[in-house]
């Protein structure tokens, strides 16, 4: 069974901090590595995806890859209550093109 | 561009009665995902198709569900007979089908078996 582990507990942040999201999974042949956001009683969409260990940028979001050790992460500088949702990550393993998903991890960026 | 297309948004059926939930993907994609989303389960995948042939549907419950996709614009999901364990919304998702390819989301149909 391939897995895909994220913290189930809600992370709370004050607005203007540092939100930091995790993710392992069981795959090690896992060569993409995505993190989509999911509003309540939305669909998910994408906001990074990664390919390469190390660090992905895009404004205020970096992605980081670590194949080695099986983990994925999501920091979210500068939060804003509007990033008040919650986190998914997923995986594709090496073969198929379907994507694995963790259960998410709900953020909640306060005033 | 339109997006994803999913049919109906919510579907209130009795338990034992037939239910079909309709796909219409984004034109040029050629892999097409049905996942189902519960809160104690997440997001499972279902079954995917790639160039309308089904790929993988080792996520498919039981006999009960069927997914076909006779062309590349339309894909469907039935339920027969539902029950009320099948509550849940269902997504399908699109993607161009490279190893890197994202999926993109429609906005789903909640389903409510009574």
């Amino acid at each position: 069974q391939k897995e895909v582990e994220q913290n189930s507990r809600p992370l709370s942040v004050p607005e203007g901090a540092i939100a930091s999201l995790n993710c392992t999974y069981s795959d090690r042949g896992s060569q993409s590595f995505f993190w989509y956001r999911q509003y309540s009683g939305k669909s998910p969409e994408l906001i990074m995806s990664i390919y390469s260990n190390g660090d992905k940028e895009d404004g205020r979001f970096t992605a980081q890859l670590n194949k080695a050790s099986q983990y994925v992460s999501l920091l979210i500088r500068d939060s804003q209550p509007s990033d008040s949702a919650t986190y998914l990550c997923a995986v594709r393993g090496n073969s198929g093109y379907a994507l694995n998903f963790g259960k998410g991890t709900s953020l909640l960026v306060t005033p | 561009d339109a997006g994803v297309i999913q049919s109906p948004r919510h579907e209130v059926t009795e338990m034992g009665q037939e239910v079909t939930l309709r796909c219409k993907p984004i034109s040029g994609h050629n892999s097409l995902f049905w996942y189902r989303q519960t809160m104690m389960r997440g997001l499972e995948l279902l079954i995917y198709f790639n160039n309308n042939v089904p790929i993988d549907d080792s996520g498919m419950p039981e006999d009960r569900f069927s997914a076909k996709m006779p062309n590349a614009s339309f894909s469907t999901l039935k339920i027969q007979p539902s029950e009320p364990r099948d509550s849940a919304v269902y997504f399908c998702a699109s993607s161009d089908g490279g190893r890197g390819g994202e999926l993109f989301f429609g906005e789903g149909s909640r389903l409510t078996v009574l």
